[in-house]
């Protein structure tokens, strides 16, 4: 049964700093990880999908990356505004299914 | 563009009563459907996946059901409400299905509270 941890729980961090998330998923057999973003109250929003042939994305000051033999992802976002500050999930695709880690909540303070 | 709506935003049901939850997505043709549900403190926990009109995949027992009685359409219902059912629900779609290079795309969820 695959299972995704992100580490940490919560993070909190001053405006202008770079900043990892992490994401571990137990069976390497994936087909895809994605990453998405939630604002309280709301759904998510998707920011990167990592196919697994690839090794990283990136998409303006976030970027992704992706080891499948050590079931390891990060998302590391550069230069922190206080508008980044949300819950971010990472998921992991195997079969027909996305199995969603339990998300890290970012505060990003001015 | 293609957008996605689900409604209603919030709904507070006593138990015992009946649901139905709606998802429409527009811009798109035959997508790929589904719904979850995130209770607090938790991951997203898959309910039901469509990958066509009429065919519906459960993947927790329980008493909600699912229904896509048109392409763009998808329908969450139970006939009894439990306390259990209190949580967050959403609805997503992708353009084919999630081991596919198709991300995921989210509506803006529906807050169930069972009293």
């Amino acid at each position: 049964k695959q299972e995704v941890t992100q580490i940490p729980a919560a993070l909190s961090v001053p405006e202008g700093e770079n900043l990892v998330l992490n994401c571990s998923f137990t069976d390497s057999a994936i087909y895809n990880l994605q990453w998405f973003r939630q604002d309280p109250g709301k759904g998510l929003t998707s920011l990167l999908l990592i196919q697994s042939s690839q090794r990283e994305q990136t998409s303006g000051r976030l970027n992704a990356s992706l080891d499948k033999s050590s079931g390891r992802s990060t998302l590391y976002i550069a230069a922190s505004q206080p508008g980044d500050s949300a819950t971010y999930l990472c998921a992991a695709s195997i079969f027909q299914k996305l199995v969603f880690g339990t998300g890290t909540r970012l505060l990003v303070s001015p | 563009s293609q957008t996605i709506h689900q409604w209603p935003a919030t709904l507070v049901q006593p138990v015992g009563s009946p649901l139905s939850l709606e998802c429409t997505v527009e811009g798109t043709s035959n997508p790929n459907l589904y719904w979850y549900r995130q209770a607090a403190g938790r991951g997203l926990q898959l309910l039901f996946y469509s990958v066509g009109i009429g065919q519906i995949s459960s993947e927790v027992p329980q008493n909600l059901s699912a229904s896509r009685p048109q392409d763009r359409q998808f329908i969450l219902s139970s006939k009894k409400l439990l306390l259990s059912d209190s949580g967050f629900y959403l609805c997503a779609w992708s353009v084919r299905g999630v081991s596919s290079n198709s991300p995921l795309h989210f509506g803006n969820g529906t807050r169930l509270t069972v009293t």
